[in-house]
């Protein structure tokens, strides 16, 4: 299967900071990624999906300015989660899709915000 | 709304035996279905996708599809510990996008 990296692996970080979390695609071209949170003993929540070269399309709920999403090549997202606050404490998720939707999953960035 | 179900368990199994995993879906427009297994603490790993009626055989695994009756199912035979995990089933239109199932915690007795 293809293989997506994200990075950090983990962050801690104060109330009020912002974070950025990069996920890359790293032996496929993806024009859609995908940004999930899941929650401790919770199903993946998806917050939106990321196509290259335009703007993210959120899920309802999800705040855009908050969030905020770039594409800026055919294997790089970036998420910034910003004046994080404790309840962003999440693990974060990214995919990729390739062929026939199947999407395959970076490692995921554990997120906790003192 | 889209919704996928899927019992939550725990279902144990004991190691060797079958292990069935069973998912519903309510929209009848859906093409692809995906079997993902998350460990504990990590991300979800692909490991079944089936786009057409019938079964699909990889290794151990075997995906099984009816679209009339809107269900997909996971058989695992063989079963080892290290097949014990959170096993989500996933849906998508024809949009890209997934919609997961909570997920069935599976544990392989020894």
């Amino acid at each position: 299967g293809a293989v997506v990296s994200q990075h950090p692996s983990w962050v801690i970080c104060k109330s009020g900071t912002s974070v950025k979390i990069e996920c890359r695609s790293l032996d496929f071209q993806a024009t859609t990624m995908f940004w999930y949170r899941q929650f401790p003993k919770q199903s993946l929540m998806l917050m939106a999906t990321s196509n290259e070269g335009s703007k993210a399309t959120y899920e309802q709920g999800v705040e855009k300015d908050k969030f905020l999403i770039n594409h800026a090549s055919l294997t790089l997202s970036t998420l910034t989660v910003t004046s994080a606050h404790p309840e962003d404490s999440s693990f974060y998720i990214c995919s990729a899709s390739q062929a026939d939707n199947e999407q395959f999953f970076g490692p995921g960035t554990r997120l906790t915000v003192l | 709304q889209k919704e996928v179900e899927q019992n939550s368990g725990p279902l144990s199994v004991p190691e060797g035996a079958i292990a069935s995993l069973n998912c519903t879906y309510s929209d009848r427009v859906s093409q692809s279905f995906f079997w993902y297994r998350q460990y504990s603490g990590k991300s979800p790993e692909l490991i079944m996708s089936i786009y057409s009626n019938g079964d699909k055989e990889d290794g151990r695994f075997t995906a099984q599809l009816n679209k009339a009756s809107q269900y997909v199912s996971l058989l695992i035979r063989d079963s080892q510990p290290s097949d014990s995990a959170t096993y989500l089933c996933a849906v998508a239109g024809g949009n890209e996008k997934l919609t997961f199932g909570t997920g069935t915690r599976l544990t392989i007795i020894p």
